[in-house]
């Protein structure tokens, strides 16, 4: 069975850092994109960036390149989204998910991880 | 401003059908036939259920049907039932840099 499987809730405070994790198994893991998207509380799905992870291989929407780091672990089949410093404005749901190919549709989807800054 | 338009809400009583229109470019919509969709119920993951503009994963209703004219792609969901209440949103590939493209969401309301 096809899982991705990502880490719990954080609330950090404004100027930390952070780093969340998704973990896929059920498939081969370097054969798929791994992708993140943003979900504000109330609003749309928004695209932060994908990773391949046989060669990391990685895009970066426009509106968050600079703003997180997108990276992977292959030997544990796993992928990252992080950033150096947490504004109030990152609070946020996110998901990871996976896609064949650079142009297809992300067929799995991980739980998401609610991420919470405040002071 | 999403880069895909789509109406913020649609409404439609139980046995009625009801499409969501989703309006892209020359790049993207009216360029590829890689348009998805996806339904996303409140405090869940988004689910793929349209792929390749027209076609169903397995164990997604055939209630759920889509298509594509032009720069604008289309959700079709027919016999409406209580739980297709839900958002649903449309995206498209543009191209190796920004492969991913999202439309703004509709919600769906089952009266």
């Amino acid at each position: 069975e096809v899982q991705l499987v990502q880490s719990g809730a954080e609330v950090k405070k404004p100027g930390e850092s952070l780093k969340i994790s998704c973990k896929g198994s059920g498939y081969t893991f370097t054969d798929y994109w791994v992708g993140w998207v943003r979900q504000m509380p109330g609003k749309g799905l928004e695209w932060m960036g994908i990773i391949y992870p046989r060669d990391s291989d990685t895009r970066y929407s426009p509106s968050f390149e600079g703003q997180v780091t997108i990276s992977v672990d292959k030997s544990i089949n796993t992928a990252y989204l992080q950033w150096s410093s947490l504004k109030a404005s990152d609070s946020a749901m996110y998901y990871c998910a996976r896609r064949k190919q650079l142009w297809t549709d992300f067929d799995y989807w991980g739980q998401g991880t609610v991420v919470t800054v405040s002071s | 401003q999403s880069a895909l338009t789509q109406p913020a809400s649609v409404s439609g009583s139980p046995g009625q059908s009801t499409t969501i229109s989703c309006n892209g470019t020359s790049s993207d919509i009216g360029f590829y036939n890689f348009v998805s969709w996806y339904q996303q119920h409140p405090g869940k993951a988004p689910k793929l259920i349209i792929f390749d503009v027209k076609n169903r994963p397995s164990g997604v209703s055939n209630r759920f049907s889509g298509s594509k004219s032009g720069n604008m792609a289309s959700l079709t969901i027919s016999g409406l039932q209580a739980e297709d209440e839900a958002d649903y949103y449309c995206s498209s590939y543009k191209n190796t840099a920004i492969p991913v493209i999202f439309g703004g969401g509709t919600k769906l309301t089952v009266l």
